[in-house]
């Protein structure tokens, strides 16, 4: 059971913009970074964001993250067909001293 | 490039044991923290455990505390995770992942694992 809390699905039409809210606690995003994932069925998940708000190399500027509190935000604007995935967030819990997922978002271009 | 390959999966009985393993190529192996990560069918991601660089320290989500145990060889580069007890409940992808700033940010392609009689 996952202590990170995701819309299951969200929607939207191709160039337009989605926004997946990751809520949690202070013992994990409220202290800790948030990461965020993106994972195409069959395929390995894909780091999107790390540090909040910070996209690895290669990673277009289309995704973006923010934090604030104990919740954090994954945007995508420009929606294209290949966005069309789940997403994960992700960070460290320090009261169970694990790394916790959110329950995953799917993302659908309509 | 950076690459992490895993292997070792495979169908095993309930209360049977099975140890997966991780190859990493591409970056300096010994400098980093990993991770083992699992995803059942049609569910999402659960972590699994991780592991410092140097291997001082390793942590364990509660539902394979005592019957999995992680482990590195950093003169071979690879990541290990052995599995004892195994349940129905560990049939699932396990991914090993490569510790970054913060969160995963280098990930294997998975190897099944099917626990079934």
């Amino acid at each position: 059971q996952s202590v990170l809390t995701q819309p299951p699905s969200v929607s939207a039409a191709p160039g337009q913009k989605v926004t997946i809210s990751c809520s949690g606690s202070s013992s994990n995003i409220g202290n800790n970074y948030v990461s965020w994932y993106q994972q195409v069925p069959g395929t390995a998940p894909k780091l999107l964001i790390q540090e909040n708000n910070k996209r690895p190399s290669g990673i277009p500027d289309r995704f973006s993250g923010s934090k604030s509190g104990t919740s954090a935000t994954l945007g995508i604007t420009g929606l294209q067909t290949g966005d069309e995935a789940d997403y994960y967030c992700g960070t460290w819990d320090t009261s169970l001293s694990a790394e916790v997922f959110g329950t995953g978002t799917k993302v659908t271009v309509l | 490039q950076v690459q992490l390959v895993e292997s070792g999966g495979g169908v095993v009985q309930p209360g049977r044991s099975l140890r997966l393993s991780c190859a990493a190529s591409g970056f300096t192996f010994s400098s980093y923290g990993m991770h083992w990560v699992r995803q059942a069918p049609g569910k999402g991601l659960e972590w699994v455990a991780n592991i410092l660089y140097d291997g001082s320290k390793k942590n364990y989500a509660d539902s394979v505390k005592g019957r999995f145990t992680i482990s590195r060889d950093n003169s071979k580069n690879t990541l290990y995770l052995q599995m004892n007890s195994l349940r129905a409940e560990d049939t699932a992808v396990y991914y090993c992942a490569k510790f970054g700033p913060s969160g995963m940010d280098v990930w294997g392609q998975g190897t099944t694992v099917t626990v079934s009689s």
